[in-house]
């Protein structure tokens, strides 16, 4: 498995509810970032969060870090159908590129 | 301040064709990486530059892909004799990154090749 791999692959909910996804990786890290990306279109920085950092929020978004555990969640509260997209985590080392998981595909029914 | 710009958005080739993509960083970026996105899959790493030097290739195929970032002008992303396995995303990021500093980078829209 590589580097940056999110969980679960594909989550489909409803319009309220709250979606959290998941990331793991294998190294150790400066940050860890996650993006969103609508199909077909170019990617959207959501929230970086440093590796001495164990969570942080943003609007209705909210994520945390271990580096015990190498992972991180995302968690997106009330959600609404235009958070429909796919959600990638990308893990910074100190050679400064970015490792990005396959994402998850996030589908909130309205 | 404008962001990381990419052209062009969109690119068709035919096969054995070359294709050019071009990246501007962020104003005062001296580092640029280039990324790869196939279909339903995320951002694979090809190659990070800084001016005038590649410093991480790691990422990039090994023949007909080629990559620089001169002094002046935009980093080129340059493949040659395309074939319909390079059709793909391909971003450009660019950062400031200070060694033992923590930075963030920027990416940009996105060039989507298609080769026909």
């Amino acid at each position: 498995s590589q580097q940056g791999e999110e969980d679960p692959q594909a989550l489909s909910i409803q319009e309220g509810e709250n979606a959290t996804m998941n990331c793991s990786y294998k190294t150790s890290i400066n940050n860890l970032q996650w993006y969103r990306q609508n199909s077909g279109r170019g990617l959207v920085h959501l929230i970086l969060i440093r590796s001495n950092e164990r969570e942080k929020h943003s609007g209705r978004l909210r994520v945390t870090l271990d580096t015990s555990k190498k992972s991180s969640s995302l968690l997106i509260t009330a959600s609404r159908a235009a958070d429909t997209a796919s959600y990638f985590c990308a893990t910074e080392t100190n050679a400064g590129k970015s490792t990005f998981g396959d994402g998850t595909t996030l589908t909130v029914k309205p | 301040n404008a962001g990381v710009m990419q052209n062009p958005r969109h690119l068709v080739r035919r096969r054995g064709q070359e294709a050019r993509l071009r990246c501007s960083p962020m104003k005062g970026h001296s580092h640029v990486y280039w990324y790869r996105q196939l279909p339903e899959e995320g951002l694979k790493f090809m190659v990070y530059l800084q001016k005038e030097n590649i410093i991480d290739e790691s990422g990039m195929p090994k023949e007909r892909f080629s990559a620089e970032f001169p002094k002046e002008g935009p980093s080129i992303l340059r493949i040659q004799q395309v074939v319909r396995g390079d059709s793909a995303a391909y971003f450009c990021a660019s950062s400031d990154f200070l060694p033992g500093e923590y930075t963030e980078a920027f990416f940009g829209q996105g060039t989507r090749l298609t080769v026909v």
